[in-house]
């Protein structure tokens, strides 16, 4: 267990919708990282924050967004999904920024 | 931005024998080297990481070498056993306030 939590565990939905994933980093942990990884695929890097701020920026969609919240958990919030947005959605955390990261167990999202 | 490529992306091995995997980066500036070990369903984990500064590591079976002029780094796993299967995957990162750049994987399998 690395300590970082994700919420729900699964989640199956329509085209169309939008939907919420929920990390807890690990205490003490100020950067979060989210991931997507589809099947087959390695770890695509959507985006970062720091201690609340967003610190980098990978291929994140427009549809895709992010936010840190001042206990530090993060959500990514997907909307508008298509098909091809089912995938396995990681949150790592690290210390500072940079540096080991700590993944969590994963969202993986089913969308019909 | 940065580049990782990883080779190859399956390996098959008898147990008890070694196995090799390579990655090349093209940003020089890249400094911190993290290889992640992902088993089927779950979450990858760090198993070892080397930093610019440094050419060898090594953490009992399992070392990594760094080769800063070619722009190459490798992980060696001796002895493999049946429960070193799993997809393997590298990184690199120029540091603080840049995104982890992740290799597309190497499936090992390590043949009982």
């Amino acid at each position: 267990d690395s300590g970082v939590t994700q919420t729900p565990k699964h989640l199956i939905t329509a085209t169309g919708q939008r939907v919420t994933l929920r990390c807890s980093p690990r205490s003490g942990d100020l950067s979060v990282y989210w991931y997507q990884q589809s099947l087959d695929q390695g770890l695509q890097f959507l985006i970062q924050y720091y201690n609340g701020e967003e610190r980098a920026k990978g291929n994140i969609l427009e549809r895709f967004s992010a936010q840190q919240f001042p206990d530090l958990h993060s959500e990514l919030n997907l909307s508008s999904l298509e098909l091809g947005d089912s995938a396995l959605y990681f949150c790592a955390s690290s210390v500072n920024d940079g540096g080991e990261q700590f993944f969590g167990p994963g969202t993986r999202l089913t969308v019909l | 931005g940065e580049n990782v490529e990883q080779h190859p992306s399956t390996l098959s091995v008898q147990e008890g024998d070694s196995a090799v995997i390579k990655c090349t980066y093209s940003d020089s500036a890249s400094n911190y080297f993290p290889w992640y070990k992902q088993e089927l369903g779950k979450r990858p984990q760090l198993i070892i990481d080397i930093r610019s500064n440094v050419g060898e590591k090594k953490d009992q079976r399992i070392a990594v070498t760094l080769n800063k002029t070619a722009k190459h780094f490798s992980l060696h796993i001796t002895e493999t056993q049946p429960e070193d299967s799993a997809v393997y995957f590298c990184a690199a990162t120029l540091g603080e306030g840049n995104q982890f750049y992740f290799g597309t994987g190497t499936s090992l399998t390590v043949i009982p």
